[in-house]
Protein backbone atom coordinates (compact mmCIF):
# COMPACT_ATOMS: atom_id res chain seq x y z
CA UNK A 1 0.00 0.00 0.00
CA UNK A 2 1.32 3.42 -0.80
CA UNK A 3 1.48 5.69 2.36
CA UNK A 4 3.65 8.97 2.62
CA UNK A 5 4.51 9.62 6.32
CA UNK A 6 5.58 12.95 7.95
CA UNK A 7 7.28 14.10 11.08
CA UNK A 8 6.92 15.89 13.69
CA UNK A 9 3.01 16.18 13.75
CA UNK A 10 3.27 19.10 14.84
CA UNK A 11 5.92 21.79 16.14
CA UNK A 12 6.60 24.70 18.02
CA UNK A 13 9.54 26.94 17.38
CA UNK A 14 10.25 30.69 18.19
CA UNK A 15 11.03 33.37 15.46
CA UNK A 16 14.55 32.61 14.24
CA UNK A 17 15.07 29.05 15.02
CA UNK A 18 15.85 26.89 11.98
CA UNK A 19 13.29 24.06 11.06
CA UNK A 20 13.70 20.86 9.45
CA UNK A 21 10.35 18.59 8.21
CA UNK A 22 10.25 15.08 7.13
CA UNK A 23 8.63 13.47 4.69
CA UNK A 24 9.07 9.76 4.07
CA UNK A 25 7.08 7.38 1.68
CA UNK A 26 6.74 4.03 0.52
CA UNK A 27 5.01 4.34 -3.48
CA UNK A 28 5.23 2.67 -6.22
CA UNK A 29 5.96 4.36 -9.51
CA UNK A 30 7.27 7.60 -7.83
CA UNK A 31 6.65 10.85 -10.43
CA UNK A 32 7.36 13.48 -8.26
CA UNK A 33 7.40 14.78 -4.50
CA UNK A 34 5.73 18.33 -4.05
CA UNK A 35 5.40 20.27 -0.59
CA UNK A 36 2.39 22.67 0.11
CA UNK A 37 1.87 25.40 3.04
CA UNK A 38 -1.31 25.68 4.12
CA UNK A 39 -2.76 28.55 6.03
CA UNK A 40 -6.35 29.48 5.41
CA UNK A 41 -8.29 28.14 2.27
CA UNK A 42 -6.00 26.57 -1.06
CA UNK A 43 -2.45 24.83 -0.27
CA UNK A 44 0.35 27.19 -1.46
CA UNK A 45 2.64 25.62 -4.25
CA UNK A 46 6.15 25.05 -2.69
CA UNK A 47 8.61 22.71 -4.28
CA UNK A 48 8.58 20.24 -6.71
CA UNK A 49 11.03 17.73 -6.66
CA UNK A 50 11.83 15.00 -9.20
CA UNK A 51 15.83 14.25 -8.94
CA UNK A 52 17.62 12.81 -6.03
CA UNK A 53 20.23 15.38 -4.53
CA UNK A 54 19.16 18.27 -5.85
CA UNK A 55 18.53 21.32 -3.65
CA UNK A 56 15.64 23.32 -4.74
CA UNK A 57 15.49 27.11 -2.56
CA UNK A 58 13.29 30.11 -2.21
CA UNK A 59 14.02 32.15 0.05
CA UNK A 60 14.65 31.10 3.90
CA UNK A 61 13.14 27.59 2.63
CA UNK A 62 14.73 25.06 0.92
CA UNK A 63 13.71 21.32 0.34
CA UNK A 64 15.88 18.38 -1.05
CA UNK A 65 14.58 15.15 -1.99
CA UNK A 66 16.81 11.74 -1.22
CA UNK A 67 15.39 8.42 -3.74
CA UNK A 68 17.51 6.20 -2.53
CA UNK A 69 16.53 6.43 1.02
CA UNK A 70 13.19 7.39 -0.19
CA UNK A 71 12.47 10.96 2.08
CA UNK A 72 12.02 14.81 1.74
CA UNK A 73 13.07 17.40 4.31
CA UNK A 74 11.66 20.97 3.90
CA UNK A 75 14.18 23.30 5.79
CA UNK A 76 13.06 26.78 7.04
CA UNK A 77 16.01 29.02 8.08
CA UNK A 78 15.35 32.19 10.58
CA UNK A 79 11.49 31.45 11.41
CA UNK A 80 8.98 34.22 11.41
CA UNK A 81 5.46 34.03 12.73
CA UNK A 82 4.64 34.51 8.96
CA UNK A 83 5.86 30.75 8.74
CA UNK A 84 3.38 29.49 10.88
CA UNK A 85 0.98 26.67 8.86
CA UNK A 86 0.30 23.26 8.32
CA UNK A 87 3.22 21.91 5.71
CA UNK A 88 1.87 19.20 3.45
CA UNK A 89 4.17 16.66 1.35
CA UNK A 90 2.48 14.63 -1.41
CA UNK A 91 3.80 12.04 -3.61
CA UNK A 92 2.64 12.03 -7.20
CA UNK A 93 1.86 8.37 -8.75
CA UNK A 94 -0.76 7.72 -10.57
CA UNK A 95 -2.75 9.44 -8.42
CA UNK A 96 -1.24 11.35 -5.45
CA UNK A 97 -0.52 10.56 -1.47
CA UNK A 98 -0.60 13.09 0.72
CA UNK A 99 0.80 12.94 4.06
CA UNK A 100 -0.93 13.71 7.16
CA UNK A 101 1.21 16.96 7.48
CA UNK A 102 3.19 18.73 9.98
CA UNK A 103 1.76 21.78 11.88
CA UNK A 104 4.21 24.72 12.66
CA UNK A 105 3.77 27.42 15.23
CA UNK A 106 6.23 30.07 15.63
CA UNK A 107 6.32 32.60 18.89
CA UNK A 108 7.23 35.90 18.60
CA UNK B 1 -11.44 3.11 8.15
CA UNK B 2 -12.14 6.52 7.74
CA UNK B 3 -11.09 8.55 4.41
CA UNK B 4 -11.99 10.36 1.21
CA UNK B 5 -12.41 8.71 -2.32
CA UNK B 6 -12.73 9.92 -5.68
CA UNK B 7 -13.80 8.28 -8.51
CA UNK B 8 -12.93 7.25 -11.38
CA UNK B 9 -9.09 7.63 -11.19
CA UNK B 10 -9.39 7.91 -14.71
CA UNK B 11 -11.66 10.03 -16.59
CA UNK B 12 -11.91 10.74 -20.21
CA UNK B 13 -14.49 13.69 -21.64
CA UNK B 14 -15.49 13.63 -25.79
CA UNK B 15 -15.87 17.49 -26.47
CA UNK B 16 -18.85 19.17 -25.74
CA UNK B 17 -19.05 16.42 -22.96
CA UNK B 18 -20.73 17.11 -19.40
CA UNK B 19 -18.68 14.95 -16.85
CA UNK B 20 -18.69 14.57 -12.83
CA UNK B 21 -16.17 13.37 -10.63
CA UNK B 22 -17.29 11.47 -7.63
CA UNK B 23 -15.65 12.49 -4.13
CA UNK B 24 -16.77 11.17 -0.70
CA UNK B 25 -15.89 11.51 2.91
CA UNK B 26 -16.58 9.43 5.83
CA UNK B 27 -14.71 11.43 8.32
CA UNK B 28 -17.93 13.62 9.44
CA UNK B 29 -15.63 16.91 8.37
CA UNK B 30 -17.95 19.95 7.35
CA UNK B 31 -15.73 21.21 4.87
CA UNK B 32 -14.99 19.91 1.38
CA UNK B 33 -12.75 21.62 -1.32
CA UNK B 34 -12.46 21.11 -5.14
CA UNK B 35 -8.72 21.14 -6.45
CA UNK B 36 -7.15 21.23 -9.71
CA UNK B 37 -3.66 20.33 -10.71
CA UNK B 38 -1.97 20.93 -13.98
CA UNK B 39 1.67 19.40 -15.15
CA UNK B 40 4.47 21.40 -12.75
CA UNK B 41 1.58 23.80 -10.62
CA UNK B 42 0.71 23.86 -7.76
CA UNK B 43 -3.01 23.43 -6.45
CA UNK B 44 -6.02 25.89 -7.88
CA UNK B 45 -9.12 25.81 -5.93
CA UNK B 46 -11.88 25.54 -7.74
CA UNK B 47 -14.77 25.20 -5.47
CA UNK B 48 -15.29 24.76 -1.64
CA UNK B 49 -18.50 24.07 0.69
CA UNK B 50 -18.25 24.85 4.17
CA UNK B 51 -21.99 23.34 5.45
CA UNK B 52 -23.96 21.06 3.29
CA UNK B 53 -26.55 23.18 0.44
CA UNK B 54 -23.81 25.75 0.77
CA UNK B 55 -20.89 26.25 -1.38
CA UNK B 56 -18.31 29.20 -2.51
CA UNK B 57 -16.40 29.95 -5.75
CA UNK B 58 -12.89 29.01 -5.78
CA UNK B 59 -9.78 30.86 -7.97
CA UNK B 60 -10.87 29.22 -11.14
CA UNK B 61 -14.76 28.34 -10.89
CA UNK B 62 -15.66 29.05 -14.45
CA UNK B 63 -16.89 25.88 -16.54
CA UNK B 64 -17.41 23.55 -12.93
CA UNK B 65 -20.37 23.17 -11.30
CA UNK B 66 -20.69 21.40 -7.58
CA UNK B 67 -23.43 20.43 -5.39
CA UNK B 68 -23.50 19.64 -1.42
CA UNK B 69 -26.70 17.93 -0.50
CA UNK B 70 -24.89 15.54 1.69
CA UNK B 71 -22.48 16.34 4.06
CA UNK B 72 -20.43 12.95 3.06
CA UNK B 73 -20.62 14.26 -0.49
CA UNK B 74 -19.54 16.83 -2.83
CA UNK B 75 -19.47 15.64 -6.57
CA UNK B 76 -17.89 18.30 -9.18
CA UNK B 77 -19.15 18.48 -12.47
CA UNK B 78 -17.22 19.75 -15.50
CA UNK B 79 -19.02 21.37 -17.82
CA UNK B 80 -18.83 21.72 -22.05
CA UNK B 81 -17.68 25.17 -20.94
CA UNK B 82 -14.30 23.95 -19.05
CA UNK B 83 -12.42 24.84 -22.74
CA UNK B 84 -9.19 23.02 -21.09
CA UNK B 85 -10.39 20.21 -18.91
CA UNK B 86 -7.66 18.27 -18.79
CA UNK B 87 -6.21 17.88 -15.73
CA UNK B 88 -5.62 16.29 -11.91
CA UNK B 89 -8.29 16.67 -10.03
CA UNK B 90 -7.97 16.74 -6.09
CA UNK B 91 -10.99 16.27 -3.57
CA UNK B 92 -10.28 17.42 0.16
CA UNK B 93 -12.17 17.73 3.66
CA UNK B 94 -11.47 19.33 6.87
CA UNK B 95 -13.23 19.93 9.91
CA UNK B 96 -15.26 23.41 10.16
CA UNK B 97 -12.98 27.01 10.12
CA UNK B 98 -10.63 27.94 7.67
CA UNK B 99 -6.85 26.72 8.40
CA UNK B 100 -8.02 23.18 9.43
CA UNK B 101 -5.75 20.75 8.05
CA UNK B 102 -7.09 19.52 5.09
CA UNK B 103 -7.23 15.70 4.00
CA UNK B 104 -7.16 14.98 0.43
CA UNK B 105 -8.36 12.11 -1.26
CA UNK B 106 -5.95 10.15 -4.17
CA UNK B 107 -7.90 12.12 -7.32
CA UNK B 108 -8.93 11.89 -10.57
CA UNK B 109 -7.03 12.34 -13.94
CA UNK B 110 -9.24 13.89 -16.88
CA UNK B 111 -8.25 13.46 -20.26
CA UNK B 112 -10.48 14.86 -23.06
CA UNK B 113 -10.81 12.36 -26.15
Amino acid sequence: EDKVVQSPLSLVVHEGDTVTLNCSYEVTNFRSLLWYKQEKKAPTFLFMLTSSGIEKKSGRLSSILDKKELFSILNITATQTGDSAVYLCAVELDDMRFGAGTRLTVKP
Amino acid sequence: DGGITQSPKYLFRKEGQNVTLSCEQNLNHDAMYWYRQDPGQGLRLIYYSQIVNDFQKGDIAEGYSVSREKKESFPLTVTSAQKNPTAFYLCASSRAGLGKTQYFGPGTRLLVL
